[in-house]
């Protein structure tokens, strides 16, 4: 069993639609990234939070500690939204654990 | 732009030989951290640095090794390469540790024929 859990592991919606990516870890941890990863490769950090919900344009994050689980939403989805979605901890100071990622598609 | 620079972007070789990756990070950032993604096992962490100093380790093999040099870049060894060595090796940094934002390079998509 991974130490980090992600679900769905993909997800397909039509632009405009609320879209909810799960992420669930059993380890205790000092921070949680989400990451956006695009076709070409390329690692874009999202948010990094230790508690309670951050929100950057139509993202929304949020992590419940006690549960041990996060979200992030996203609002209005659009089809440049499509990409792999990561949900990455860190624990034991500074080693990163990555969930397996939910891939994403949008269509117009 | 992360601001994170990693070279080369695409590296060809054959087994048995011997790479560097290297990475320059976000200027101000102490941390580097070095992953590792292949097509069968996702994103796996190598080792990250802080300040010049090894500070924590993940799934490095022991023909890896890398270093942080004075000026903060680092650098990723790869030597003794086996096919399975072919993925996309991923460069980080952060101002400080774990609880810094991170920072990403594109990437050095490394195949070993």
């Amino acid at each position: 069993k991974n130490e980090v859990e992600q679900s769905p592991q993909n997800l397909t919606a039509q632009e405009g639609e609320f879209i909810t990516i799960n992420c669930s870890y059993s380890v205790g941890i000092s921070a949680l990234h989400w990451l956006q990863q695009h076709p070409g490769g390329g690692i874009v950090s999202l948010f990094m939070l230790s508690s309670g919900k951050k929100k950057h344009g139509r993202l929304i994050a949020t992590i419940n500690i006690q549960e041990k689980h996060s979200s992030l939403h996203i609002t209005a989805s659009h089809p440049r939204d499509s990409a792999v979605y990561i949900c990455a901890v860190f624990y034991n100071t500074d080693k990163l654990i990555f969930g397996t990622g939910t891939r994403l598609q949008v269509f117009p | 732009d992360s601001g994170v620079t990693q070279t080369p972007k695409h590296l060809i070789t054959a087994t048995g030989q011997r790479v560097t990756l290297r990475c320059s990070p976000r200027s101000g950032d102490l941390s580097v951290y070095w992953y590792q993604q292949s097509l069968d096992q996702g994103l796996q962490f190598l080792i990250q640095y802080y300040n010049g100093e090894e500070r924590a380790k993940g799934n490095i093999l022991e023909r890896f090794s890398a270093q942080q040099f004075p000026d903060l870049h680092s650098e990723l060894n790869l030597s003794s390469l086996e096919l399975g060595d072919s993925a996309l090796y991923f460069c980080a940094s952060s101002v400080a540790s774990s609880t810094g934002e991170l920072f990403f390079g594109e990437g050095s998509r490394l195949t070993v024929l």
